[in-house]
C-alpha cells in the first residue's frame, strides 16, 4: 500500500493568497483527518471526516480556513486568504473509522506564508 | 474530555540503556492508548496501541508499553536503546466514546553513542 499521500510536500506563498493542500487516504479507509504542528502548539486536530462527511471542526482555527471531501479517495484543505501565522507543517492521516481505528499519517506538507 | 500529559520535554539516554518514556492519560470511559514517533521532517508513525487484555503490549522496533489503570499510565520502554531511536515521541488516547485521538505535547528522546 502506498500509505497516505499528501502534495505538495513544501507549498512557499506570499499573505494573501490562496493555499490548497491535497490528501489522497490509504484506499479503504473511511475516516480522514487533517492536523497542523508548530512549535508553540503542538499537533492540533483542525477537522476529521467519516464517509466523506465533516464530523468535528471545532479545531478550524477560523472561516480562513476550509476543508473538503468530494469522495473516499481525495480531501483538500484550503487557506483564503493565507496569513504568516499559517506557516505550519500539516497532516493528513486516515482511519478505517471503526474503534480501535489506529491512525495512519502522511508525510505531511510544510507551508511557509511569507 | 479526554487528555493525556506527557511530563517530560525531553529524555537522554545513553546507547545500550533501558528508556521510559513516560504518559498519562485522563479519559472518562475505556482507553485506547496509541504511541506515534516522529522522525525528523517525517509524518507520525505508530508504533503501538492497547485496546483492551495484556497490560505489555509490544510493537514496532522492539519498543513496548505498559499500561497501569490505578495509575492512568502508558510509558514506553525499550531494553537496550539505539542512537536511530533518537525522534519525537508522542502518547495518544482515544476514548471509547469519541473518535478522534487526543494527543500529548511529544517527548524528544535522545540517545548518545
Amino acid at each position: 500500500d502506498a500509505g497516505v499521500i499528501q502534495s505538495p510536500r513544501h507549498e512557499v506563498t506570499e499573505m494573501g493568497q490562496e493555499v490548497t493542500l491535497r490528501c489522497k487516504p490509504i484506499s479503504g479507509h473511511n475516516s480522514l483527518f487533517w492536523y497542523r504542528q508548530t512549535m508553540m502548539r503542538g499537533l492540533e486536530l483542525l477537522i476529521y471526516f467519516n464517509n466523506n462527511v465533516p464530523i468535528d471542526d471545532s479545531g478550524m482555527p477560523e472561516d480562513r480556513f476550509s476543508a473538503k471531501m468530494p469522495n473516499a479517495s481525495f480531501s483538500t484543505l484550503k487557506i483564503q486568504p493565507s496569513e504568516p501565522r499559517d506557516s505550519a507543517v500539516y497532516f493528513c492521516a486516515s482511519s478505517l473509522g471503526a474503534p480501535p481505528d489506529t491512525q495512519y499519517f502522511g508525510p505531511g506538507t510544510r507551508l511557509t506564508v511569507l | 474530555a479526554q487528555s493525556v500529559a506527557q511530563p517530560e520535554d525531553q529524555v537522554n539516554v545513553a546507547e545500550g540503556n533501558p528508556l521510559t518514556v513516560k504518559c498519562t492519560y485522563s479519559v472518562s470511559g475505556n482507553p485506547y492508548l496509541f504511541w506515534y514517533v516522529q522522525y525528523p521532517n517525517r509524518g507520525l508513525q505508530f508504533l503501538l496501541k492497547y485496546i483492551t487484555g495484556d497490560n505489555l503490549v509490544k510493537g514496532s522496533y522492539g519498543f513496548e508499553a505498559e499500561f497501569n489503570k490505578s495509575q492512568t499510565s502508558f510509558h514506553l520502554k525499550k531494553p537496550s536503546a539505539l542512537v536511530s531511536d533518537s525522534a519525537l515521541y508522542f502518547c495518544a488516547v482515544r476514548d471509547s466514546g469519541f473518535q478522534k485521538l487526543v494527543f500529548g505535547t511529544g517527548t524528544r528522546l535522545l540517545v548518545s553513542p
